[in-house]
Formats: structure tokens, sequence, C-alpha cells
């Protein structure tokens, strides 16, 4: 019920690519759904969030794709550049009544040049 | 504006062996979580402190334990260290509890455990 699934584990995209990661959960009380950027030797970075009231977020290459009755969230990095190899997180929480940000397992993902 | 920082950045210990891991917080940010990360996995919650309280806890055992002090920094204790417990130890810090408070996160500790 806590669980965030993400998938894939690792993805290679080509300079100029679209990578897309994919993210499902089970526990509907769940409403607000960030994503996170970590780089080697660093903590992760808040890239993008959206909330279940709407379908898709953009910012810049950046977009959540987001549908609710499936329970599925997934990132779209558009133009993917080499600098955008990391490893990428979802996560989900609670606004309001949790404190907790249940995390996926991560999808390590490199941009070939 | 500084960032959350973490000290140390790396750490040996042996098995039964007690730590201590420091968190300075954000300025302005007075809510403390931290997060356990073990290697290839997503950070794991271990637990939250707002205002100097503990505000929730994950499934971890009571030899995890922490404070915040007055200045909003935060210490992480671990007692009887045990060979899983070898993982990058994050911090993140927020303006105010909840779930929906951006939380930024350190550099992270990471420990090993002979």
């Amino acid at each position: 019920q806590q669980q965030v699934k993400q998938s894939p584990q690792s993805l290679i995209v080509q300079k100029g690519g679209i990578s897309i990661i994919n993210c499902a959960y089970e526990n509907t009380a769940f409403d607000y759904f960030p994503w996170y950027q970590q780089f080697p030797g660093k903590g992760p970075a808040l890239l993008i969030a959206i909330r279940p009231d709407v379908s898709e977020k953009k910012e810049g290459r950046f977009t959540i794709s987001f549908n609710k009755s499936a329970k599925q969230f997934s990132l779209h990095i558009m133009d993917s550049q080499p600098g955008d190899s990391a490893t990428y997180f979802c996560a989900a929480s609670i606004m309001d009544s949790s404190y907790k940000l249940i995390f996926g397992s991560g999808t390590r993902l490199l941009v070939r040049p | 504006e500084t960032g959350v920082t973490q000290s140390p950045t790396h750490l040996i210990k042996t098995r039964g062996q007690q730590v201590t891991l420091r968190c300075s917080s954000q300025s302005g940010h007075n809510t403390v979580s931290w997060y356990q990360q073990a290697l290839g996995q997503g950070p794991q919650f271990i637990f939250q402190y707002y205002r100097e309280e503990e505000n929730g806890r994950g499934n971890f055992p009571p030899r995890f334990s922490g404070l915040q002090f007055p200045n909003y920094s935060s210490e992480l204790n671990v007692n009887a260290l045990e060979l899983d417990d070898s993982a990058l130890y994050l911090c993140a810090s927020s303006s105010g509890a909840g779930g929906g408070k951006t939380q930024y996160f350190g550099p992270g500790t990471r420990l090993l455990v002979l």
C-alpha cells in the first residue's frame, strides 16, 4: 500500500531523444508526486512535482504525466542531454497530513552524446 | 542562502559501535527529515523533527534516534551498528512539516559498517 514502483531500473538514450520513466502507486490517499534528480555524490534535488488535480505539468524539457485512474505517473525528458545523466526517483506523499516521502527505487539514466 | 550541510562526509565503523551524524538545515527551515539510502535503492524515511520534537517515524528500530536543536540543526544517532546499516544517510530540511513541503536534501554521509 505504501510502495511506489518505478521502472525501468536503467535507461540509455541518445542525445536529443526522449527519456521516459514510469511510476505506479497503490495508496489512493497519495496526493503529491515529486520527481527528484540525483547526481553521484550529491543528495536528491527536486526536479518537478504534480498534484492529481492536473493530468500534466511541464517545466522546460521536463514533463510529468499523471493518470489518476491507473494510479500511474511518468516523467518525460525531452531533447535529453548528456548533462541529464543521473539517477531519477519518483516519490509520493500525502499533503497536509503526512511527513514522509515514499520513494521509488530509482532509474539510472545515461544520455549518450 | 546556505544549503543543507552534513558531516562527516564519510565514516567507517565496526559492528556494535555507535555513530552520530550531523545536519545543518537550510536557512529559514524549521523541519529536518532523515533518510537512509542503501546502494542502488531509493531513500527510506527514518524520522522527522519539527520544532525540536519528533514528528513522525518510519520503520526503523529504536536504536535509531535523533535530536533537533534550537537552531534547527539535527543529529542522527545509531547505536549497536549492524552491517546492514551501511548506507548513505541523507538529511532534508523544509520550511514546515507535512507531505507537500519541498524537502531540500544535503549531500549525505556515507557510512560503512565493517
